[in-house]
């Protein structure tokens, strides 16, 4: 079975720019969330969507923002970049819903999307 | 609020040594507990998770981790380190309704060969 994916994996923009960043769950899981990753403040959670609605949101601006799509694929967005937004986005896909607080209901970590703000 | 510190930011130890990494949260009710690890280059990968029943969890490895519910920690351990467990360790922890992992900021170890 392939793993989560993540494209592209590598991104640069600049001040004010915005960027979309994508990410294909494990085939047959329906639960994709984000998360960024600085070295500052670690990892921290931005939101999670299950069968195409966003089920929690983390705690962070409003430009940041995700859909999924009905093949479970999602994008998140963020508008008018500014230089700490510059991270490492990590994807992570399971197959139930997160509040489902199951054995299996593990998260798989796709390589992530590098963004540096310049 | 949900949060997990580990202690130490940055382990350097010979192989061989035995390592012991200090995980604690902070939340009231019921958790589950994770241990994921970082190589260089590489993405994050479970090591061992906690839900319930035995508190000692054996994970990929030879990973072994404790949770200590009175002392709200899940520390991780193995006997003997090698050289290819140089890598970020990251404890989190899930609880309460809504389910995403909260992380520590990790653990760095560096195994000198």
């Amino acid at each position: 079975k392939a793993g989560v994916t993540q494209t592209p994996r590598y991104l640069i923009k600049t001040r004010g720019q915005q960027v979309t960043l994508s990410c294909s769950p494990i085939s047959g899981h329906r639960s994709v969330s984000w998360y960024q990753q600085t070295p500052g403040q670690g990892l921290q959670f931005l939101f999670e969507y299950f069968s195409e609605t966003q089920r929690n949101k983390g705690n962070f601006p409003g430009r940041f923002s995700g859909r999924q799509f009905s093949n479970s694929r999602s994008e998140m967005n963020v508008s008018t970049l500014e230089l700490g937004d510059s991270a490492l986005y990590l994807c992570a896909s399971s197959p139930h819903d997160l509040s489902e607080i199951v054995l299996w209901n593990e998260q798989f970590f796709g390589p992530g999307t590098r963004l540096t703000v310049l | 609020a949900q949060s997990v510190s580990q202690h130490n930011h940055h382990v350097i130890l010979s192989e061989a040594a035995s390592l012991e990494l200090g995980c604690n949260y902070s939340y009231g009710g019921t958790v589950n507990l994770f241990w994921y690890v970082q190589y260089p280059g590489q993405h994050l990968q479970l090591l061992l998770k906690y839900f319930s029943g035995d508190p000692l969890v054996k994970g990929i490895k030879g990973f072994e981790a404790e949770f200590i519910k009175s002392k709200f920690s899940f520390n991780l351990r193995k006997p003997s380190v090698q050289w290819s467990d140089t890598a970020e360790y990251f404890c989190a922890v899930r609880g309460g309704s809504q389910g995403n992992l909260i992380f520590g900021k990790g653990t760095k170890l560096s195994v000198k060969p």
